[in-house]
């Protein structure tokens, strides 16, 4: 069972749409992460939190908005996506500490635009 | 910069062949090295991690060592199941204050027949 949430699992939606993923985990994790993957390849690291602060946004189109409004929630919002766009975005916590500890993922949410 | 070279797949075994999967990385400093494994429509799992040099991390049956001197993190388990059929991911965190990301190699299709 993984102990990282992601709802909804699928999610299709019109280029004109707006819509929101959600993430939790209750790990009392203080870092917080969004990826895009595309099939069989590695995930790409979109935004990073630490703290509830955004720390990475590696260069992300504004059509995508993260948002952390707790230590245990992370969400992105979606507007005006293009079909490229479609893929499994992944969410990602881990504990921010002086060792290199492991992330832990969700199981995704699969992105189609129409 | 970091990176990870991973052994192009896909790979086919037969039901309790012998599994090796290469993994060598470049990276300053002393990384912390990761195994994660992503089944058919889900997300990443860590199979198995290593901190520092020897160290051996191992889950369900996989194994991988922490070779400094080769600067390899190859995956090995001796005898695989149709349910080892995944893509496999090695990867390495850097620190970098507090803000740890991932490098990726880019990942190793295994499929198990019976």
């Amino acid at each position: 069972d993984t102990e990282v949430t992601q709802t909804p699992k699928h999610l299709v939606m019109g280029m004109t749409n707006k819509k929101s993923l959600k993430c939790e985990q209750h790990m009392g994790h203080r870092a917080m992460y969004w990826y895009k993957q595309k099939a069989k390849k590695p995930p790409e690291l979109m935004f990073v939190y630490s703290y509830e602060k955004l720390s990475i946004n590696e260069s992300v189109p504004s059509r995508f908005s993260p948002e952390c409004p707790n230590s245990s929630l992370l969400n992105l919002h979606l507007h005006a996506l293009q079909p490229e766009d479609s893929a499994l975005y992944l969410c990602a916590s881990s504990p921010l500490d002086r060792g290199l500890q492991p992330q832990h993922f969700g199981d995704g949410t699969r992105l189609s635009i129409l | 910069g970091n990176s990870v070279t991973q052994m192009e797949g896909p790979v086919t075994l037969s039901e309790e062949a012998f599994l090796t999967i290469n993994c060598t990385y470049t990276a300053t400093g002393y990384p912390s090295l990761f195994w994660y494994v992503q089944y058919p429509g889900e997300g990443l799992q860590l199979l198995l991690k290593a901190t520092k040099a020897d160290d051996k991390g191992s889950n369900k049956g996989f194994e991988a060592t922490y070779r400094k001197e080769t600067t390899s993190f190859h995956l090995e388990k001796g005898s695989v199941q149709v349910s080892d059929s995944a893509v496999y991911f090695c990867a390495l965190s850097s620190n970098a204050g507090n803000n740890r990301k991932l490098i990726w190699g880019l990942g190793t299709s295994l499929a198990v027949n019976p």
